[in-house]
């Protein structure tokens, strides 16, 4: 499995609190990405990162900001968080390459996010 | 987003072949990839398929594309209830830098 940790796994929070997830790669891979899970709808783009302190937006961006000053970091932050933030992050890399199919991407274990 | 679609539900009985459907929109996918989700986990590379190619095999599952429909498939052969979990297919799209759109999720159940 590739390298990658999300942390905390799983998190409560009031509406109007910041709230900042991490990720964490070992594969040293260049992409890196941010999704959201919930019913109905898959998963879905919030923010991607194609090196250190590059970024772009996905299709789910509004009410997210993220960073990425190391490789291996991606960080997600919600500066204040609402009801209909609540959700399943994963995060996901990529090489653009790989055994998977280029571009394939690995990801990691998720955090559950309950905004109250 | 692009449209990516999939039925919800499927069961199966142990040992019959199952049949995951996908259709997509976009006829610029360049790879069109099957993940696995089993509960509380993250999303599990299965397979993929370039989108100039009609079929892969890998093991029991067999992915077929028919790019006129714009319609994908996953075949489970000789399914086990291990493989009770949901999967998702997903295009990558080259005019949107390789980004990838997931298809609802069919949750597969194994029936013994």
């Amino acid at each position: 499995d590739a390298g990658i940790t999300q942390s905390p796994r799983h998190k409560v929070t009031e509406t109007g609190t910041p709230v900042t997830l991490r990720c964490h790669q070992t594969e040293n891979h260049r992409y890196m990405y941010w999704y959201r899970q919930d019913p109905g709808h898959g998963l879905r783009l919030i923010h991607y990162s194609y090196g250190v302190k590059d970024t772009d937006k996905g299709e789910v961006s509004d009410g997210y900001s993220v960073s990425r000053s190391k490789t291996e970091d991606f960080l997600l932050t919600l500066e204040s968080a609402t009801s209909s933030q609540t959700s399943v992050y994963f995060c996901a890399i990529s090489d653009g390459a790989g055994q998977g199919g280029p571009g394939s991407q690995y990801f990691g274990p998720g955090t559950r996010l309950t905004v109250l | 987003g692009e449209d990516v679609e999939q039925s919800l539900f499927l069961s199966v009985r142990e040992g019959d072949s199952s049949v995951i459907n996908c259709t997509y929109t976009d006829s610029s996918s360049t790879y069109l990839y099957w993940y696995k989700q089993e509960p509380g986990a993250g999303l599990q590379l299965l397979t993929y398929i370039f989108s100039n190619m009609d079929m892969k095999q890998d093991q029991r599952l067999t992915v077929l594309l028919n790019k006129k429909d714009k319609h994908l498939s996953l075949r489970i052969a000789d399914t086990q209830t291990g493989d009770s979990a949901i999967y998702f297919c997903a295009e990558s799209i080259r005019r949107t830098g390789n980004q990838f759109y997931f298809g609802t999720g069919t949750s597969l159940t194994v029936i013994p």
